[in-house]
């Protein structure tokens, strides 16, 4: 059974904060590390795909690295707004077969 | 451009009916198909994938099964349901492999009563 982990589990943040957060993931038969945005009463919806070692992505005001020797990932949200709030999973993917294991999510709340 | 319909959106159901949930894709031919649940306070667990028509890969052992009858279509089914069935139950599709990662349905949200 593949251990993939999200810390923390909940956030709370005001308007302007900026925050990160961890996905720690195997190390060995790494293939690439997913992230998803999953807003209440909506569908997740893919952000990232990393695949290299030392990669990072970004798209506006979110941001990922990834660090596949030790196994762990960050998101990062700069300036975060209440529109942000949602649950943010990683999944991983061992390219041993077609599927992903997710994590349980980091549960994000930004207030006024 | 590619789709997903799932549904319904919500069920309520006895303890021991059974349960239909189905999910289309369209726009793409020979999707990788996927069912996952989230239970209460758990993470998106994988129930069922597919990578061709009648070909289903079981992850859990329960009383859920699922069926592949369309190249597009995924049908999660039981005989008869159970209280911990209770969860949102998420269907997606990826291209051949899932390095692009998934696109999901809209979610189903089932109550066993």
């Amino acid at each position: 059974i593949l251990n993939v982990e999200q810390s923390p589990q909940s956030l709370h943040v005001q308007e302007g904060d900026s925050t990160n957060f961890t996905c720690s993931f195997p190390s060995s038969n790494f293939y690439a590390l997913h992230w998803y945005r999953w807003e209440t009463a909506k569908s997740p919806e893919a952000l990232f795909v990393m695949t290299l070692n030392g990669d990072e992505k970004k798209k506006g005001r979110i941001s990922a690295t990834l660090n596949t020797k030790e196994g762990y990932s960050y998101l990062y949200i700069k300036g975060s707004q209440p529109e942000d709030s949602a649950t943010y999973l990683c999944a991983f993917d061992g390219g041993t077969a077609s599927k992903l294991t997710f994590g349980t999510g980091t549960r994000l709340q930004v207030t006024l | 451009s590619q789709t997903i319909h799932q549904w319904p959106a919500t069920l309520v159901q006895p303890v021991g009916s059974p349960l239909s949930l189905e999910c289309t894709v369209e726009g793409t031919s020979n999707p990788n198909l996927y069912w996952y649940r989230q239970a209460a306070g758990r993470g998106l667990q994988l129930l069922f994938y597919s990578v061709g028509i009648g070909q289903i890969s079981s992850e859990v052992p329960q009383n859920l099964s699922a069926s592949r009858p369309q190249d597009r279509q995924f049908i999660l089914s039981s005989k008869k349901l159970l209280l911990s069935d209770s969860g949102f139950y998420l269907c997606a599709w990826s291209r051949n492999a899932p390095r692009e990662g998934y696109t999901f349905g809209s979610g189903t949200r089932l109550t066993v009563v």
